[in-house]
């Protein structure tokens, strides 16, 4: 079993619909969970951090942790074509702050 | 800010020759961490640094790797003698543990490596 599991993809969602991106994780004493973009070429970028259980929001993304069930998502809502990306779960190993990284989810928003 | 810089951007070499990769982390940030990425393996932690300091090497590949961080902004990456399977981007990123957000990552563009 990999330590962080996403699902590979694609993930195709209509414009303006909402995306689910989904990770497992098997340490349960993981504390710090991220979720960051990657265009095609470019380097990742950080969109959204969450440390407890429950949700978050930050304008069109949301997070959502549940530490029980060892799993984190992110929901897209109104989905653009700029959202078409890889999107990387990053989990912390422990209580350390050294991550372990899913291989990716990639999204594609259809026009 | 302008950033973590990386350079250089690209890199082509030939099997067996020394390569150096290089990082300005971003100003003030006291983690400073080397990964690469392949399309087979994924992002991969090779090393990271606490002030200078190197914490946990256990991801460098083997001793034709290493890394060092003389002063707070500025690392390098060093692969000497460098193979084909070395082929890869090398990412540099930076963060800082105020408020304990050690794991809210600011990468470089990257330096993409091709061994031939």
């Amino acid at each position: 079993q990999k330590e962080v599991e996403q699902n590979s993809g694609p993930l195709s969602v209509p414009e303006g619909a909402i995306a689910s991106l989904n990770c497992t994780y098997s340490d349960r004493g993981s504390q710090s969970f991220f979720w960051y973009r990657q265009y095609s070429g470019k380097s990742p970028e950080l969109i959204m951090s969450i440390y407890s259980n429950g949700d978050k929001e930050d304008g069109r993304f949301t997070a959502q942790l549940n530490k029980a069930s060892q799993y984190v998502s992110l929901l897209i809502r109104d989905s653009q074509p700029s959202d078409s990306a890889t999107y990387l779960c990053a989990v912390s190993k422990g209580s350390n702050y050294q991550l372990i990284w899913g291989a990716g989810t990639k999204l594609i928003i259809k026009p | 800010d302008a950033g973590v810089i990386q350079s250089p951007r690209h890199e082509v070499t030939e099997m067996g020759q020394e390569v150096t990769l290089r990082c300005k982390p971003i100003s003030g940030h006291d983690y400073l961490f080397w990964y690469r990425q392949t399309m087979m393996r994924g992002l991969e932690l090779l090393i990271y640094f606490n002030n200078n300091v190197p914490i946990d090497d256990s991801g460098m590949p083997e001793d034709r790797f290493s890394a060092k961080m003389p002063n707070a902004s500025f690392s390098t990456l060093k692969i000497q003698p460098s193979e084909p399977r070395d082929s890869a981007v090398y990412f540099c990123a930076s963060s800082s543990n105020r408020g304990g957000k050690t794991g809210e990552l600011f990468f470089g563009e990257g330096s993409r490596l091709t061994v031939l």
